[in-house]
């Protein structure tokens, strides 16, 4: 089954302090991976996807296929990182997202 | 360049009515998604189309269909709305499929 796992609904953190959301996925195949955000009153929008390899805002993730997992992490956490972030993977050559059920991250002052 | 335009923003109607909703994509993006938003259930996919083909269905009933036109807008139906379908429905669009996908502001959808 194909399947996006977040298992913390809320996780709260102090400013500076480091931040690992967890994502593990289950498909059959080579998925691609991505970190979805959405900040208060604005729009869902992307923020990682695996492929890119490269930092935003300072969050980085890693593909683990033999764990099947796609962690975000920031060593630094800022307050405007506070938001809502879903994992979410797609197949080939195709827009389907399957989606994680979120994690809200609060990062207090 | 304009985002992915959703409308209305927010429709409430009666179990029984049918609803439409329109999505406008980025110009020049080809491909565009529907996805259906509920405090329980999360975010679950409902359609895919590119190139006015549907190329991808979600897990719902029949009562929920979709199209795409040839500048690309989309539109989705729901005939015969039961309470849960009680929702904010995103639309998202990309350049062509497997690129990165750029979301609407939603329609809230509320049933009485």
């Amino acid at each position: 089954a194909q399947r996006v796992t977040q298992p913390e609904k809320l996780l709260s953190v102090f400013k500076g302090a480091p931040v690992e959301l967890k994502c593990n996925y289950s498909y059959s195949g080579s998925p691609e991976l991505f970190w979805y955000v959405q900040y208060s009153r604005q729009r869902l929008q992307l923020l990682l996807r695996h492929i890119s390899r490269e930092s935003i805002k300072g969050f980085t993730a890693d593909l683990n296929k033999g764990e099947t997992s796609f962690h975000l992490k920031k060593p630094f956490a800022q307050e405007e990182d506070s938001a809502m972030y879903y994992c979410a993977l797609s197949g080939f050559n195709t827009d389907k997202l399957i989606f994680g059920t979120g994690t809200r991250l609060q990062v207090f002052p | 360049k304009a985002g992915v335009t959703q409308t209305p923003r927010y429709l409430i109607k009666t179990r029984g009515q049918q609803v439409t909703l329109s999505c406008s994509p980025i110009s020049g993006h080809r491909s565009v998604s529907w996805y259906q938003q509920t405090p329980g259930q999360g975010l679950q996919f409902l359609f895919e189309y590119f190139s006015e083909t549907q190329r991808n269905k979600g897990n719902f009933p029949g009562r929920f269909s979709g199209r795409q036109f040839s500048n690309s807008r989309s539109e989705m139906n729901v005939s015969t709305l039961e309470l849960g379908d009680s929702a904010l429905y995103l639309c998202a669009s990309s350049l062509d499929r497997g690129q990165p996908q750029h979301f609407g502001d939603g329609t809230r959808l509320s049933i009485l």
